[in-house]
């Protein structure tokens, strides 16, 4: 597609409910990040994919957040449980380059609210 | 870990105002990127600027990598220019292309 898409734009979630967001990326990206931003805040890294494998979860907050690219493509971060603290905007990003940094086109995001 | 630091970290203009933005870092980065993030939410990708110069319209960018920082500059502005600009840096293993962002400079421009 011609930009990063994400879906859904917002989520409500009661308190110990799961939720699962997409992340559609450029065509053809090979890399793909997970963010979280905070209100106020920068966002902050979660994960990141190289085609369908996982090369770095260290922002992963807690083991309730699991990600997945099973075909190199579309990606689900998956946050089981949900707590108040999950509350956040979700955003997707990828690039075309891999192994050295490449300029990092950003979705609209999934903001979460956790009820 | 690296530090990103971002000022100021609000500011104010009268449309048509210049303004310069700073990001200093604490270490060796790989590179940078500056974005805008609208009212919306949206990230919008303003430069990939390792080091040098970059223009385009009425901002540009300058980052001097040995002196660890980068200047975003603003001629006049507009009010469509308002939002938080974020300076984000490659840093550590190239892997990763962990990005890390300061805290933002949230401009607001008035008519």
């Amino acid at each position: 597609g011609a930009g990063v898409s994400q879906s859904p734009r917002y989520k409500v979630a009661k308190r110990g409910q799961d939720v699962a967001l997409r992340c559609d990326p450029i065509s053809g990206h090979v890399s793909l990040f997970w963010y979280q931003q905070a209100l106020g805040q920068g966002p902050e890294f979660l994960t990141y994919f190289q085609n369908e494998a996982q090369l770095d979860k260290s922002g992963l907050p807690s083991d309730r957040f699991f990600a997945e690219r099973p075909e190199g493509s579309v990606s689900t971060l998956k946050i089981q449980r949900t707590q108040q603290e999950d509350s956040a905007v979700y955003l997707c990003a990828s690039s075309s380059l891999t192994g050295v940094p490449g300029e990092l086109f950003f979705g609209e995001g999934s903001r979460l609210t956790v009820l | 870990g690296i530090q990103v630091e971002q000022s100021p970290p609000d500011l104010i203009l009268q449309e048509g105002a210049n303004s310069t933005l700073r990001c200093n870092f604490s270490d060796s980065v790989n590179n940078l990127q500056w974005f805008h993030q609208n009212p919306w939410g949206q990230l919008i990708n303003l430069f990939y600027i390792p080091s040098g110069t970059k223009q385009n319209g009425r901002l540009s960018a300058t980052t001097v990598a040995t002196e660890r920082y980068s200047l975003l500059y603003i001629s006049s502005s507009q009010t469509t220019d308002s939002g938080v600009y974020f300076c984000a840096v490659y840093y550590g293993s190239s892997n990763t292309g962990k990005l890390i962002f300061g805290q933002g400079t949230t401009l607001q421009v008035k008519p």
